[in-house]
């Protein structure tokens, strides 16, 4: 089973659409959890960190659930600029430091 | 954007050889992540750097190593390159080694035939 798994897409959606993202790992002593974008052939961004409050970021709402160990995405009014890869990425003490470790992304289409 | 600066940005090298990839931290930035991204795949985490010293490793063998030099630049060398090394190999620093803002290089994309 990998670290962290995400629905590797891709999600074709209309323009304004909302859409969610939804990630699972498996090490239940990860510490801190983010999603980053990731544009075609460019180096991955960091999107947001998510909290288990669960925070907001204008369009953007990301929630933690460390009891069933889930992480999740949700954008809404989805604008065409927000087409790109989506990963999911989890902290870990691991080796002797801290290790992160990113899901395979989730490539999201938006289109008119 | 970042101020994180790869080189070079293409490399073609042919099995059995050896490479250095380079990075360019932001000033004042002491850790740095190496990272390798096959296509359709999520970067996966080869070792991090924290003042100079090898702070973290992931399940990568031991002809990958490092270098992190006092001026904010490190090297990741590869030997006796294999195929499937052929992936786009990321570097990304920080401030400290907890990796909550780290920001990454455009990357180099290998090549080995």
């Amino acid at each position: 089973r990998k670290e962290v798994e995400q629905d590797p897409g891709p999600f074709n959606v209309p323009e304004g659409a909302t859409v969610a993202f939804n990630c699972t790992y498996s090490n239940s002593a990860s510490q801190s959890f983010f999603w980053y974008r990731q544009d075609c052939r460019k180096e991955p961004k960091l999107l947001m960190s998510v909290y288990s409050s669960g925070n907001e970021d204008g369009r953007f709402t990301a929630q933690l659930n460390r009891a069933s160990q889930y992480i999740s995405l949700l954008i809404r009014d989805s604008k065409l600029s927000d087409s790109a890869t989506y990963l999911c990425v989890v902290r870990s003490w691991q080796g002797g430091g801290n290790k992160l470790t990113f899901g395979t992304g989730t490539q999201l289409k938006v289109e008119l | 954007e970042t101020g994180v600066t790869q080189s070079p940005t293409h490399l073609i090298k042919t099995r059995g050889q050896q490479v250095t990839l380079r990075c360019s931290s932001q000033s004042g930035h002491n850790t740095v992540s190496w990272y390798q991204q096959a296509l359709g795949q999520g970067p996966q985490f080869i070792f991090q750097y924290y003042r100079e010293e090898e702070n973290g490793r992931g399940n990568f063998p031991p002809r990958f190593s490092g270098l992190q030099f006092p001026n904010y630049s490190s090297e990741l060398n590869v030997n006796a390159l294999e195929l499937d090394d052929s992936a786009l190999y990321l570097c990304a620093s920080s401030i400290g080694t907890n990796q909550e803002t780290q920001y990454f290089g455009p990357g180099t994309r290998l090549l080995v035939l």
